[in-house]
């Protein structure tokens, strides 16, 4: 199966800072990324969609100028938590499709915690 | 709205029985099925899609897809210990642009 990484893994930031997480489709072009959060126990929570070249959509709810995606090239994305506060502290994943119709890959998530 | 339903669980199955995961879907345009399996603290992971009515069969797991009833389920036979995770039940619809949309999920516990 395709594979998706993430960098980083594990984040730890004071309140008032933001972080960036990178989202990486190692062997495949991914037209489509998305990115999910999970709080413990919860479900997965789809936030914004993410096409290469143009502006990711934003599930409703979502703030676009907190969560900030930038999707330049086929096999990165990125997603930037601005001036995280601790009610973002939360598991974020990101998945990748090569195409319409294709089957999505689930990179391995970034747990963030902010203090 | 488009939905996904899943039983929460947990669903409690003894080892080396067959465990039974069942997702309904509201839109009847769907076209493609997923199964996902979630660790607890990890992401999910690809077990099986479907896109066919019947039967499809990998290892221990066999996915099942009833269009006319929109009803997907997944067999895991000769369940393990290590099969206790949450499933993920993912749903496309047929258009180019839809998204997949996910249940939100049956919690399987395989007892030892």
């Amino acid at each position: 199966g395709a594979v998706v990484s993430q960098h980083p893994s594990r984040v730890i930031c004071k309140s008032g800072t933001s972080v960036k997480i990178e989202c990486r489709s190692l062997d495949f072009q991914a037209t489509t990324m998305f990115w999910y959060r999970q709080f413990p126990k919860k479900s997965l929570m789809l936030m914004a969609t993410s096409n290469e070249g143009s502006k990711a959509t934003y599930e409703q709810g979502v703030e676009k100028d907190k969560f900030l995606i930038n999707h330049a090239s086929l096999t990165l994305s990125t997603l930037t938590v601005t001036s995280a506060h601790p009610e973002d502290s939360s598991f974020y994943i990101c998945s990748a499709e090569q195409g319409p119709k294709e089957t999505q890959y689930f990179g391995p998530g970034t747990r963030l915690l902010v203090l | 709205q488009k939905e996904v339903e899943q039983n929460s669980g947990p669903l409690s199955v003894p080892e080396g029985a067959i465990a039974s995961l069942n997702c309904t879907y509201s839109d009847r345009g769907s076209q493609s099925f997923f199964w996902y399996r979630q660790y607890s603290g990890k992401s999910p992971e690809l077990i099986m899609f479907i896109y066919s009515n019947g039967d499809k069969e990998d290892g221990r797991f066999t996915a099942q897809l009833n269009k006319a009833s929109q009803y997907v389920s997944l067999l895991i036979r000769d369940s393990q210990p290590s099969d206790s995770a949450t499933y993920l039940c993912a749903v496309r619809e047929g258009n180019r642009d839809d998204k997949i949309i996910f249940g939100k999920g049956t919690r399987l516990h395989i007892l030892p």
